[in-house]
């Protein structure tokens, strides 16, 4: 299986911050990633997919990266509504894994 | 507008049997893949299993915790995906999410989710 490791697992930060989150496959997944923010009570939302495209509806201060075993998920200009918790999820192989999450806490 | 909505979550006692229930609506069901994600109180997000379209074959894969103890099943008529849960431990108290499956093998749209509790 594909071990899923994000970091930090929190973060505090102020609103207009960029916040800078990692992901990092055990193994190679090429560019087979996507991200989702959970807020509490609520489904997660797919933010990103493959690696670096924008889900349709979501703000253009999400962005992307990497490819092989290291990523990143970046928030331009930190908002309000943007505390959640954020998880990486590869879609390589089976069987789909998620990371452990990363909680973006107001300072 | 894509809705999916999950129904048959309970209070049931180790060893016993669930159903869930996953109703879609707002786009053509038959033509996804459907999957269920569950997380459990306090925790990070596990995949359960998947479904594939008829158009690939309608066949399953499943994560290994509960291979052998859950089914996913599909009636593409009433565009509902299914969830039959056996030999339910407590370890399998969560929320359950029915999610869409995505081509690129992520989930683009997700239930509200339904509460599974295992305990006697």
């Amino acid at each position: 299986d594909i071990q899923m490791t994000q970091s930090p697992s929190s973060v505090s930060a102020s609103v207009g911050d960029r916040v800078t989150i990692t992901c990092r496959a055990s193994q190679g997944i090429s560019s087979w990633l996507a991200w989702y923010q959970q807020k509490p009570g609520k489904a997660p939302k797919l933010l990103i997919y493959a690696a670096s495209s924008l889900q349709s509806g979501v703000p253009s201060r999400f962005s992307g990266s990497g490819s092989g075993t290291d990523f990143t998920l970046t928030i331009s200009s930190l908002q309000p509504e943007d505390f959640a918790t954020y998880y990486c999820q590869q879609a390589n192989s089976l069987p789909l894994t998620f990371g452990g999450g990363t909680k973006v806490e107001i300072k | 507008e894509v809705q999916l909505v999950e129904s048959g979550g309970g209070l049931v006692q180790p060893g016993r049997s669930l159903r869930l229930s996953c109703t879609a609506s707002g786009f053509t069901f038959g033509d996804y893949a459907m999957s269920w994600v569950r997380q459990a109180p306090g925790k990070g997000l596990e995949w359960v299993g998947f479904i594939r379209s008829k158009a690939y074959g309608g066949t399953t894969e499943y994560a290994a915790s509960v291979k052998g103890r859950f089914t996913i099943s599909r009636d593409d008529s009433k565009s509902i995906a299914y969830l039959q849960m056996n030999s339910l431990k407590t370890e399998d108290t969560a929320v359950y999410y029915c999610t869409r499956v995505r081509w690129s093998s992520d989930f683009d749209y997700w239930g509200q989710g339904t509460l599974v509790t295992v305990s006697s």
